[in-house]
């Protein structure tokens, strides 16, 4: 259990374009939803928090009409580049809250998604 | 503020075994969790400690100390698929509606496995 899926798994893009990225949790239902991004050889970044219904919360320094997040059901988040550049070339990975049998909830992460934008 | 603190890189040969330490210091605790990242990969999930102790899955062990804010992931029997990164995440107790769940992570470290 606690399978979670992303698509696509590799996109490049020119620079302006809009990429969405889906994040599915596939055997169970996850009222929230994380999104990270990791340049190569650094540790996860935290993007913002998914919650199921209602805004994300995004982190300090992460622009929230740059990178729209959307989490309609307790299956899907999605995340939206919008006019990407360059910069925001990345490997970009979601992750999906799955509480165990004593409460505590555990992350759960997708495949990732390079972004790579021309 | 949060803290975690994990060595940045351990080498050992393979069939040895590693223990990789982490220390936190975080407002509260509900949990601490460790992660293997392969180099391109997403993180996996692969332990997580509540209480204090040790918990044993396989060739992996955790173990938890909450008054020292201590944890360690013990490695047996290396192999050289063993060879990624580690982290080590924190999960902070008294939640509010915007930090429900949100993890501290450590920087990881870099297990290299060698023949």
């Amino acid at each position: 259990g606690a399978v979670v899926s992303q698509h696509p798994s590799r996109v490049i893009c020119k620079s302006g374009t809009s990429v969405k990225i889906e994040c599915r949790s596939l055997d169970f239902q996850a009222t929230t939803m994380f999104w990270y991004r990791q340049f190569p050889k650094q540790s996860l970044m935290l993007m913002a928090t998914s919650n199921e219904g209602s805004k994300a919360t995004y982190e300090q320094g992460v622009e929230k009409d740059k990178f729209l997040i959307n989490h309609a059901s307790l299956t899907l988040s999605t995340l939206t580049v919008t006019s990407a550049h360059p910069e925001d070339s990345s490997f970009y990975i979601c992750s999906a809250s799955r509480p165990d049998t004593s409460g505590t909830d555990t992350q759960y992460f997708g495949p990732g998604t390079r972004l790579t934008v021309l | 503020g949060q803290n975690i603190d994990q060595p940045t890189e351990m080498t050992a040969t393979e069939g040895a075994i590693v223990q990789i330490n982490c220390t936190y210091q975080t407002s509260g605790f509900n949990g601490l969790f460790w992660y293997q990242q392969h180099a391109g990969e997403a993180p996996t999930f692969l332990s997580y400690n509540v209480l204090d102790g040790l918990e044993e899955k396989g060739r992996f062990s955790s173990f938890l100390s909450r008054s020292k804010g201590y944890s360690y992931l013990l490695l047996k029997e290396l192999q050289m698929k063993d060879s990624a990164s580690y982290l080590c995440a924190v999960s902070p107790s008294a939640p509010t509606t915007d930090s429900w769940g949100k993890f501290q992570f450590g920087a990881g470290t870099q297990v290299v496995v060698t023949p």
